[in-house]
This record gives structure tokens, sequence and C-alpha cells, in this order.
């Protein structure tokens, strides 16, 4: 069972926004950064936003992320067929001494 | 161009042992704080171990605590995952990660 608490699924039509959010507790997200990663089907995850909502270069600007408290979201706007994938969330936890991760989301393009 | 590189993986019984390695190019790999992620597949992340930047600092997760051991040489810019006592449930791809970054995965598979 993952400490970060994320939805199983969200979903949307191409052009749409989608957002998912991350929850924690003041130990990680409370505390730390959060980053999102992306995992396409048969690949390595992806870093898709760092420190809560910074993108790295070569990743586009529909993807937004923000924190407040012990949470943290993720949007897609102008949703694409290519945005299928699973998203994570991660951040560190002070008390654990561990990388958390939440359980994933699993964003359908319909 | 940040690269990770794992390899090392296999198939091996319960009880063996595997040693995972993280070979690494294109930053200041002394610098980077490491860590090992697993996923089984069709599951999620799990985070398996972490280590500090002058290898000093090492946390394990407590599902490995005790049979797992990380490492790394910074003169040589890579990490390992020294895999003992392995069980069937430590079957997944092994992952080394920076924050920004991660390697594409080595399988290993626990069965008898």
């Amino acid at each position: 069972q993952s400490v970060l608490t994320q939805p199983p699924s969200a979903s949307g039509t191409p052009g749409q926004r989608v957002t998912m959010s991350c929850s924690g507790s003041n130990l990680n997200i409370g505390k730390n950064a959060v980053n999102w990663y992306q995992q396409l089907p048969g690949t390595a995850p992806k870093l898709l936003i760092y420190g809560n909502n910074q993108r790295p270069s070569g990743v586009p600007d529909r993807f937004s992320g923000s924190k407040s408290g012990t949470s943290a979201s993720l949007a897609i706007s102008g949703l694409q067929s290519e945005d299928e994938a699973d998203y994570y969330c991660a951040a560190w936890d002070d008390s654990l001494n561990a990388w958390l991760f939440g359980g994933g989301s699993k964003v359908t393009v319909l | 161009q940040v690269q990770l590189a794992e390899s090392g993986g296999g198939v091996v019984q319960p009880g063996g042992s595997l040693r995972l390695s993280c070979a690494t190019s294109g930053f200041n790999f002394s610098i980077y704080d490491m860590h090992w992620v697993r996923q089984t597949p069709g599951k999620g992340l799990a985070w398996v171990a972490f280590i500090r930047t002058d290898g000093n600092i090492k946390y394990y997760a407590d599902s490995v605590r005790g049979r797992f051991t990380i490492s790394r040489d910074n003169s040589k810019s890579t990490m390992y995952l020294q895999m003992n006592g392995l069980r069937t449930e430590d079957t997944a791809i092994y992952y080394c990660a920076i924050g920004i970054a991660w390697g594409q995965g080595t399988l290993v598979t626990v069965y008898s």
C-alpha cells in the first residue's frame, strides 16, 4: 500500500484538461518537493515535473504541477493521445527515510 | 546527456544472490544521491534503497533491509545493489535513478 495516495485512473477526450491528485502527509509532501513521472507502456519512468511545479526542458507546457500543504496535483491541458500513460508522484519522507511513490494514475484518452 | 544503464539482472532460485550495477555518464555522479527502485510487471513503483553522495548514508525499504546492500564507486560513476537471500517477491524490474533521470531497468526473476 502506497503512502502517497493517487486516484487509480483519470480520463478525458482529446483537447480536454485532466487533473490528478497526490495526497501525503506533513512528513513527505508537506516538507519536501514533489516530482511527477510519466511512464509510457513498456518504458522506464521519465521525469515530467520536479520541485513541485518545474518542467524539465523538452516537457510540453501542457503539463503543470502544483502543491498545497500535504497534497500535490498534476494537470494535463489539451490532452493528446500520446499522453496515455501511468503517472506517478514521488516525495522524500523525512520520518521513514524513504522515497515514497503514489500508486500511479492511469490516464486514458477517450 | 544524462545516462544511466543497469546490468546484472537474470534468473535466480530463491535464496540466491545477484549483483546489479548502474553505470552512469553525462553528469557529475559524485554530487548526486542515488536510488534503486523496482517495479513488478503490471504494478506500481516501489523504492528499494538510497545512498548519499559520499556513500556514508544508506537507507533501505523494510522489505529488503538486511538482505540487500547498496554501494557506489564515485571513481567509476557506478552504483551497485548486492541482493542476497532473494525471494520470489523480489521478482521485478530494477531501476537506478537520480531525481531527474532513470535507467531503462534490468529484470530480476526469482523462481524455483
